[in-house]
């Protein structure tokens, strides 16, 4: 069966720190990978998309990147953290395997102090 | 991806059916209903998905009208654990880059 991680579960950064999160699944290949925010009381959006390894898309302008170094694994970074990048971080992955039905991690929460 | 309406909020007690609505009235005829629900502090739980006739598994029933312009997710005995924001979304499901657009949903609290 295919599962998703990501880690770490909870996070509380300084104003400017940098930031790693990071995802893997497991039971497939070659999946459709995705990064999600949902802020407080607000909807998911769409951060970053990945069809494949190394190929990345962003849906909006921001201070965050993501990296996709191998065919399972989703990495979202920042350089310098802002205030307004706290939020709660969703993994997500479409595949062949899934029915083309997306399936959520467990989520991240990010705190920016 | 087509627009939904769901109620914003929804009462059901414990071991009752709750039965959530959803409008979709520009659905196109490539297009699923998929329905998530969201328990406060995790990710999106996928629960059922259909394109015109109706759903069962072992989470809930899905029931889509003939002119598939509404639907009803059915939760047939709630309990405490099924309190939760619920996501109806309609979107085509194929091969390839697609994404899921979420609304606000409707939040059900089940009560004792």
């Amino acid at each position: 069966s295919q599962t998703i991680h990501q880690w770490p579960a909870t996070l509380v950064q300084p104003v400017g720190s940098p930031l790693s999160l990071e995802c893997t699944v497991e039971g497939t290949s070659n999946p459709n990978l995705y990064w999600y925010r949902q802020a407080a009381g607000r909807g998911l959006q769409l951060l970053f998309y990945s069809v494949g390894i190394g190929q990345i898309s962003s849906e909006v302008p921001q201070n965050l990147s993501a990296s996709r170094p191998q065919d399972r694994q989703f990495i979202l970074s920042s350089k310098k953290l802002l205030l307004s990048d706290s939020g709660f971080y969703l993994c997500a992955w479409k595949g062949d395997s899934s029915g083309n039905t997306i399936y959520f991690g467990e989520g991240s929460w990010l705190t920016v102090v | 991806d087509a627009k939904t309406t769901q109620p914003t909020s929804m009462d059901c007690a414990e071991g009752r059916a709750a039965n959530l609505p959803c409008n979709h009235s520009t659905i196109s005829g490539n297009e699923y209903v998929y329905w998530y629900r969201q328990i406060h502090s995790q990710g999106p739980q996928y629960i059922i998905h259909g394109l015109k006739n109706n759903e069962t598994n072992e989470m809930a029933s899905l029931i889509i009208t003939e002119d598939r312009k509404s639907s009803t997710l059915i939760l047939p005995h709630a309990t405490l654990r099924d309190t939760a924001v619920y996501y109806c979304i309609v979107r085509a499901s194929y091969s390839g880059y697609s994404t899921l657009t979420f609304g606000k949903g409707t939040m059900l609290l089940v009560s004792p």
